[in-house]
C-alpha cells in the first residue's frame, strides 16, 4: 500500500516571496505523483504530475515540483507567491491502475498569502 | 471541450431518506472515480469504474452506498437511509484510462447535507 504525508496543514507566506509545500510519500512500487489545487468552492485542478520521466516537473501558474526518490519527497515550489495562489493543495500518489489502492490523497495544505 | 459535470450541485435531505448523485464524465473517458471530501477526513476514495464494471468496491463506507455506471458513461452514486455522517462533498473524476499515468479530471462536486 502507499501513503502520502503533507507535512504542513497550513503555510503562510507574503506576496512575492517563495512558496514551499512539502510532501513525502511511501510506495512499494514506482509511483506517479500529482499536485492538485482546490480554490474555495471550486473543483480540484491538476497543477502538475510526475510519471517517471524528468524528475523536475513544471506545472501551471509557475509551480514546479521535484521528485527525489532517495528522500521519497515531491515538494511543490513557486518562486514568487501571488494572492491568487491562496487555496488548498493536495499531494497525490498513484501506484496501481485504478482500484482501491490506486489513488491516495494527502490531507491537504492550506496556503495563505499575506499582502 | 466539456469537463466532468455533476448534479445536483447541492442536496439537502432528511436523515433516513435515499439520495442519488449523478456524474457525467468527459466523453471518451473509460475510467470514472467517486470520492468523498469531508471535514477532518480529507479526500476519501470510494469506488472506480472501468467501463461499466467496478472491479473494487471496498472503498464504499457501508452497504448503504452503491454505484452504477451505464453505457460506459453516466454514473450514479446512491446513498440509502442517509445518516448525518454522510454529509460531505461528493466528487467525481474521470480519466482516459485507469493507468496511473493518466490524469484524473474532477467535477465541481455535490454538497450533501443530511439534517
Amino acid at each position: 500500500a502507499q501513503s502520502v504525508t503533507q507535512l504542513d496543514s497550513h503555510v503562510s507566506v507574503s506576496e512575492g516571496t517563495p512558496v514551499l509545500l512539502r510532501c513525502n510519500y511511501s510506495s512499494s512500487y514506482s509511483p506517479s505523483l500529482f499536485w492538485y489545487v482546490q480554490h474555495p468552492n471550486k473543483g480540484l485542478q491538476l497543477l502538475l504530475k510526475y510519471t517517471s520521466a524528468a524528475t523536475l516537473v513544471k506545472g501551471i501558474n509557475g509551480f514546479e515540483a521535484e521528485f527525489k526518490k532517495s528522500e521519497t519527497s515531491f515538494h511543490l515550489t513557486k518562486p514568487s507567491a501571488h494572492m491568487s495562489d491562496a487555496a488548498e493543495y493536495f499531494c497525490v500518489v498513484s501506484v496501481a491502475g485504478g482500484g482501491a489502492d490506486g489513488l491516495t490523497f494527502g490531507k491537504g495544505t492550506h496556503l495563505i498569502i499575506q499582502p | 471541450g466539456a469537463g466532468v459535470s455533476q448534479s445536483p450541485s447541492n442536496k439537502v435531505t432528511e436523515k433516513g431518506k435515499d439520495v442519488e448523485l449523478r456524474c457525467d464524465p468527459i466523453s471518451g473517458h473509460t475510467a470514472l472515480y467517486w470520492y468523498r471530501q469531508s471535514l477532518g477526513q480529507g479526500l476519501e476514495f470510494l469506488i472506480y469504474f472501468q467501463g461499466n464494471s467496478a472491479p473494487d468496491k471496498s472503498g464504499l463506507p457501508s452497504d448503504r452506498f452503491s454505484a452504477e455506471r451505464t453505457g460506459g458513461s453516466v454514473s450514479t452514486l446512491t446513498i440509502q437511509r442517509t445518516q448525518q455522517e454522510d454529509s460531505a462533498v461528493y466528487l467525481c473524476a474521470s480519466s482516459r484510462s485507469p493507468l496511473r499515468t493518466d490524469t484524473q479530471y474532477f467535477g465541481p462536486g455535490t454538497r450533501l447535507t443530511v439534517l
